[in-house]
């Protein structure tokens, strides 16, 4: 059965720290890794990973992926009020269909 | 402005009743997805189509149905056969196919069954 799973379930820190959370997976016919950002309502798309060591840079959030662990990592440096939100993970198997982990609860403090 | 929408934000059902999420894209987008959030779960897909006029059952498709007669819309049926229909329902949209597809959400619409 296909699994993606992701670590901490939740995280609090304090403004200006640096965060890092984590993907792992077991699929079937690995297209791709995607993480989105879901503050209210709609999940936003944050970075699209194929290849293996290549990180992927967006202002300060970056992520990487290793598809000999199986697993990704998303960095956040210096943390804002505003990276609130609930972080997802999802591999894209075969021609279309995405497998979502449970999601990352981060929570920043001011 | 283009993007996704669905309609409505929130909507409340009695139980037996059959109720229609819609959800409308003008992003010239083939493909089509609906996914349900339940907390403490990642999301699941109910169904998809990836073109006008075909669809495909996701993981979850029993007590759901779907029709796909236009490029743009994609309504979800939430039925009284569906045993547990409250949720957060998110539709998505993409290109369609390639390796670097990606989906793009809809702000959702949040079902409560009284």
């Amino acid at each position: 059965e296909d699994k993606v799973v992701q670590s901490p379930l939740s995280l609090v820190v304090h403004e200006g720290d640096t965060v890092t959370l984590n993907c792992s997976y077991e699929v079937t016919n690995f297209r791709s890794l995607l993480w989105y950002k879901q503050e209210k309502k709609a999940p936003t798309f944050l970075f699209m990973l194929t290849s293996s060591g290549i990180e992927k840079k967006s202002g300060r959030l970056s992520s990487i992926l290793d598809k000999k662990e199986l697993s990704s990592i998303l960095n956040i440096t210096a943390t804002q009020t505003g990276d609130s939100a609930i972080y997802l993970c999802a591999v894209r198997k075969g021609f279309q269909k995405l497998v979502f982990g449970t999601g990352t609860r981060l929570l920043v403090s001011p | 402005d283009g993007g996704i929408t669905q309609s409505p934000k929130y909507l409340f059902r009695k139980e037996g009743q059959n109720v229609t999420l819609s959800c409308e894209q003008n992003l010239n987008h083939d493909a089509m997805y609906w996914y349900r959030q339940d907390p403490g779960q990642g999301l699941r897909l109910i169904y998809y189509s990836q073109i006008v006029n075909d669809f495909q059952k996701g993981d979850i498709a029993e007590g759901y149905s779907v029709s796909r007669e236009k490029k743009e819309s994609f309504p979800l049926t939430v039925t009284s056969a569906q045993k547990n229909p409250t949720a957060f329902y998110l539709c998505a949209s993409s290109i369609g196919g390639g390796p670097a597809d990606t989906q793009y959400f809809g702000p959702g619409t949040r079902l409560t069954v009284l």
